[in-house]
């Protein structure tokens, strides 16, 4: 079975400061790696995902995850965030033997002007 | 905008009164999800349909049902809410079955069960 741990309920952070939104999954097969983004009253939208190729994956809105095989992880970076980037953060994991999502349990990102 | 689109956003029932929550999309997509999310945990999938094909997950209890009139609508039916049922249920589509097509979720629909 697959699981998903997202290690940090909460991550304040200052705006233009650095953060990482840390993910680790656990699977015995090969695993396709998501990040969703929710912003406060809205539903999950698609922040980036990673199927195949490249490990490092980047959003437009400067986000962007390394795909880790060695570590099963998935880290979220963001070199200098924004208010706006204040939401919640999941992390998710699907398998090439099945359909569904696996979602953690989620890191709510606060940036602190 | 193409959407998906959840009514109503708060909805409080009584324990045991059943409750119906709905979706709609505008996306035109064959799939259509309804998820659970309970307060600091991860969304869990309840199930999906694929057109009128319902895909029951094999740990949703038999208290919850879904109705699929047409392609745009999708209901969630709650037949006897516990108190162990509140939580945020979200609503996803998308084109297709699978993990290389995205999913579009709506808002979500907070339930209270007093």
């Amino acid at each position: 079975a697959q699981s998903v741990t997202q290690l940090d309920s909460q991550v304040p952070v200052f705006e233009e400061a650095p953060v990482e939104l840390r993910c680790n999954y656990s699977s015995s097969v090969s695993v396709y790696l998501f990040w969703y983004v929710q912003y406060p009253n809205q539903g999950l939208q698609l922040l980036l995902k990673y199927l195949s190729g490249s490990t490092l994956v980047e959003s437009i809105n400067g986000f962007e995850a390394e795909f880790n095989k060695s570590q099963t992880s998935f880290h979220l970076r963001k070199p200098s965030v924004h208010i706006s980037d204040t939401a919640e953060y999941f992390c998710a994991v699907s398998t090439n033997t099945g359909n569904q999502f696996y979602f953690g349990t989620g890191t709510s990102l606060t940036v602190i002007p | 905008d193409a959407m998906v689109i959840q009514n109503p956003r708060y909805q409080v029932t009584q324990f045991g009164k059943p409750v119906t929550l709905s979706c709609s999309q505008t996306l035109n997509h064959n799939v259509m999800y309804w998820y659970q999310q309970k307060s600091s945990q991860a969304p869990k999938l309840l199930f999906h349909y694929y057109d009128k094909d319902f895909n029951n997950e094999a740990d949703t209890p038999d208290n919850f049902q879904s109705r699929r009139p047409n392609t745009s609508f999708c209901f969630l039916d709650i037949r006897s809410p516990g108190l162990g049922d509140a939580a945020m249920y979200l609503c996803a589509t998308s084109l297709r079955h699978g993990i290389l097509y995205e999913q579009y979720f709506g808002p979500g629909t907070r339930l209270t069960v007093t």
